[in-house]
């Protein structure tokens, strides 16, 4: 079975810094699909940033970046230059290849920026 | 505007009332899923639907009802609702791999269900 573990329930990051978000995942799937969600207290579910297993090149996507070791089982979320609309929750999920397509996600990570 | 809608955006209810929760994508997406989101659980996938007439269960199906007869259409139906069932609920669509689509999921704005 799928797996997404994220290990810091909450961070506090100074406004302008780089903040990095960690995701590890467990799965016996060669092909797969990683995503970032973001969710503010309004409480919609905002796509952040993609990569696929077979994606040679890490994402990027603006100020967000994500930091993908295969070997390593990770996929760690890399927001620069943090702002104050950056305080959120953040979702790292799995995506399976073939059959049900369903997202499996992580705890979530409260991340605050501090001004 | 590409989009996924859900109506109501806020529900509260009573024990055993039946209720439907309305999912709408207008980006033609085969794929098609209803989730639920719980404090320290993450999200949770309830039904999922490939495409018209192909439903199936996630990972917390139970006291949960499904249909898909249009393509972009997807209700969650409550027969019997408890207060165990007090949840965000997201509805989320995209293509479909295996009909060569992308990986992303889009989801609706989300439904604040209470069950008193």
């Amino acid at each position: 079975a799928q797996k997404i573990t994220q290990t810091q329930p909450g961070m506090f990051v100074q406004e302008k810094e780089a903040v990095t978000l960690d995701c590890t995942y467990d799965t016996s799937d060669p092909s797969y699909g990683l995503f970032w969600y973001k969710q503010p207290s309004s409480g919609e579910m905002i796509f952040l940033i993609y990569q696929g297993s077979y994606d040679q090149q890490n994402a990027t996507e603006g100020r967000y970046s994500l930091n993908f070791q295969k070997a390593r089982k990770s996929a760690n979320l890399v927001i620069s230059a943090s702002q104050l609309g950056d305080s959120a929750m953040y979702f790292c999920a799995m995506r399976e290849t073939f059959g049900n397509e369903k997202l499996t996600f992580g705890t979530g990570t409260r991340l605050t920026i501090i001004p | 505007e590409a989009q996924v809608t859900q109506n109501p955006r806020y529900l509260i209810t009573v024990t055993g009332k039946k209720l439907t929760v309305t999912c709408s994508q207008n980006m033609n997406h085969e794929y098609m899923s209803w989730y639920r989101q719980d404090p320290g659980l993450g999200l949770r996938q309830i039904y999922y639907s490939m495409n018209v007439e192909a439903t199936d269960k996630g990972d917390v199906p139970e006291g949960y009802k499904v249909s898909r007869k249009e393509k972009r259409n997807f209700p969650l139906i409550l027969e019997s609702p408890s207060p165990n069932q007090t949840s965000l609920y997201f509805c989320a669509s995209s293509l479909s791999r295996l009909a060569g689509g992308t990986d992303t999921q889009y989801f609706g704005p989300g439904t604040r269900l209470t069950v008193l």
